[in-house]
């Protein structure tokens, strides 16, 4: 079975700084989409950056981007310019890509709190 | 363009009670469909999943159940709710292609 761990439950950081959340996974499987979604106070769910495990480039979003590293299976976040909007629970998923397997596994996640 | 509807937003029921929550999906054709619930201060418990109609796998043994009636609709149930119900419920949709996974807004249930 598939696994997901964050193991930083709570990180803060300062204003314009950068911080990383880490993420590691357990699978057998080869082909896999990895996730970081962010949840503000509002509780919805915001889709932050998205990893396909065939790419070797680590994925990018403005001042978000991963650390992808497959044999390891570590896929950690990094946020550069930190900015009070950010504060928000940080979580990292895994679904395996096509065929049956439609579960979506998420980590317990990281509460990152931007100070100003 | 895809839209993914949950509700009630809260709601607040007595040990016992029947419980009903609904999401529904437009402008998408068989997709992956979940239940999550998020205690207070965890993280999401992935409670259902369903790749298609009528078609359900449960991750967790509990009080609750879900059916997929229609290919863009799926229901959580309770016959009986208990206290250890209450909780956020999330609605989330994919791709047959499994790509990102998309959310309802949420639903806090308070069981009392």
């Amino acid at each position: 079975a598939q696994t997901v761990t964050q193991s930083q439950p709570e990180m803060s950081v300062q204003e314009a700084e950068t911080v990383t959340l880490s993420c590691t996974y357990d699978t057998s499987e080869n082909n896999y989409y990895l996730f970081w979604y962010k949840q503000p106070p509002s509780r919805q769910m915001i889709l932050v950056i998205r990893q396909e495990a065939y790419k070797q480039q680590n994925a990018t979003e403005n001042r978000f981007s991963v650390n992808f590293q497959k044999a390891a299976k570590s896929f950690s976040l990094k946020i550069s310019d930190s900015q009070l909007g950010d504060t928000a629970m940080y979580f990292c998923a895994f679904i395996s890509y096509g065929g049956s397997q439609g579960n979506l596994i998420f980590g317990k996640g990281t509460k990152l709190s931007v100070k100003p | 363009s895809q839209t993914i509807h949950q509700w009630p937003a809260t709601l607040v029921q007595p040990v016992g009670s029947p419980l009903s929550l609904e999401c529904t999906v437009e402008g998408t054709s068989n997709p992956n469909l979940y239940w999550y619930r998020q205690a207070a201060g965890r993280g999401l418990q992935l409670l259902f999943y369903s790749v298609g109609i009528g078609q359900i796998s449960s991750e967790v043994p509990q009080n609750l159940s879900a059916s997929r009636p229609q290919d863009r609709q799926f229901i959580l149930s309770s016959k009986k709710l208990l206290l250890s119900d209450s909780g956020f419920y999330l609605c989330a949709w994919s791709g047959s292609g499994n790509t990102e996974a998309f959310f309802g807004q949420g639903t806090r249930l308070t069981v009392v």
